[in-house]
Order: C-alpha cells, then structure tokens, then sequence
C-alpha cells in the first residue's frame, strides 16, 4: 500500500531556531497536509496542499507541494516553546506519516 | 463555528464486549472519516464516508463497521472487542476539494478530540 516516510522521527532544538521536516512516498497523492498533535487532543490541521509545486504559508510556517507529486516539507521558522508537539503529514486519500515530535527548549 | 464533536470522550469495555462511538461533523461539511491511532502512531485510516455512502475503507476486520445518517453524522461500530483495539478513535470532516477536476472529491480533513477506547 501506500506509505508515509516522515524524518526526522524527532528534534530537540533551542527557542528562536528553524526547524525543517519532510514525507516522501513512492507513490503520488493529489493532496498534502499537515497536522499538529499535541497530548490528548485530535490532530489539528496546519496546511492543506492541493497543487504540484505549491508553496503556502501560515503564519511561522511554510509548506512545499513537491512537483513529483510525491513529496512535501514543512518549515516552521523562529520556534517558540508552544510548537512542541507531534507534526504528522499525510496525503490524500488519506495516509499518515508516523509523525515527527519536536521538543523545543526555552 | 463548532468544530467536529465526538462521543464519548472517554470509554472503558471488556473482551468481547460491543461499542458504537459516534462523530458530529463540522455543519456544511458531508463527508467523515473514521481513523485508529495507537499511542506512538500516526492515524490508521478505517473507513470514509461521503453523502452517506462508503467511499473508502482501511485495512481493519469486518469487526468494524460504520454507517453515516442523513444529518451527516456517523456512528463507528467494534464489535467483539479485543484488548489490541485499545486506542484513540478520531472522526474527521471534510468539505469538498478545490480540486474537484482530479477526482478527488474531498478535501482536508479536519479532526475531532477523538473517543480514548480502553479494553480491559
């Protein structure tokens, strides 16, 4: 079936870096999103790609759509400690990558 | 705007034992999926259904079964539980994709607090 590679699987990084992650799959999907899990809570939706190439931002955070159709990254810029947390990708329909937990210290 | 709402929060049942989990979906919003999560995992997708009928199904037994009602609600049934279907059980609604021209006719997914399963 269709699978998820996400990396790094964690980060332990100081308040102020930039953190970078990214899925790939050997298979296409016509759409990438990602997710933010915190503790106890359903995985809440950051960015939603629905082209090839696609670049979206929101807010710290930025999102590439890759032009295989095949990939996709996040970057969060300046961390602060509130993006601790698991960032999950996923493509449609729907497939989770295993997640990356990001410990940001203060 | 309420967002996705899901019942109950918290469920504690034996082997063997039946559940019906059930899942209001964002208002405008006809499409919900079903998904496992196990601790240290990313969401198993079980079942997605679209104006009522089953559009995709995960690879899970034929213990688990859904049904979505005209109102758009869904309900997601386990039956003869087993202690490995400890988990949490989240529903997500979906509008439909901007991107209608490539067949796909849903959207991103948009995820409820999830029900927490325990089997004892």
């Amino acid at each position: 079936g269709q699978q998820l590679n996400q990396s790094p699987q964690s980060m332990f990084i100081q308040e102020g870096e930039d953190v970078s992650m990214n899925c790939t799959s050997s298979s296409i999907f016509n759409t990438w999103l990602w997710y933010k899990q915190e503790p106890g809570e359903g995985p809440v939706l950051l960015i939603a790609l629905y082209k090839a190439g696609e670049l979206t931002s929101n807010g710290r955070l930025t999102a590439q759509f890759g032009i295989t159709r095949k990939d996709s990254f996040l970057n969060i810029s300046a961390s602060i400690p509130s993006d601790v947390g698991i960032y999950f990708c996923a493509g449609l329909p729907m497939r989770f990558g295993a997640g990356t937990r990001l410990t940001v210290k203060p | 705007d309420a967002g996705v709402t899901q019942s109950p929060t918290h469920l504690i049942k034996t082997r063997g034992q039946q559940v019906t989990l059930r899942c209001s979906p964002i208002s405008g919003h006809k499409s919900v999926s079903w998904y496992q999560q196990v601790l240290g995992q990313g969401p198993q997708f079980i079942f997605q259904y679209y104006e009522k009928e089953e559009r995709g199904r995960g690879n899970f037994p034929d213990r688990f079964s859904a049904r979505q009602f005209p109102n758009y609600s869904s309900e997601l049934n386990v039956n003869a539980l087993l202690l490995g279907d400890s988990a949490l059980y989240l529903c997500a609604s979906s509008p439909p994709s901007p991107t209608f021209n490539r067949g796909q006719d849903v959207g991103a997914q948009y995820f409820g607090p999830g029900t927490r399963l325990t089997v004892l």
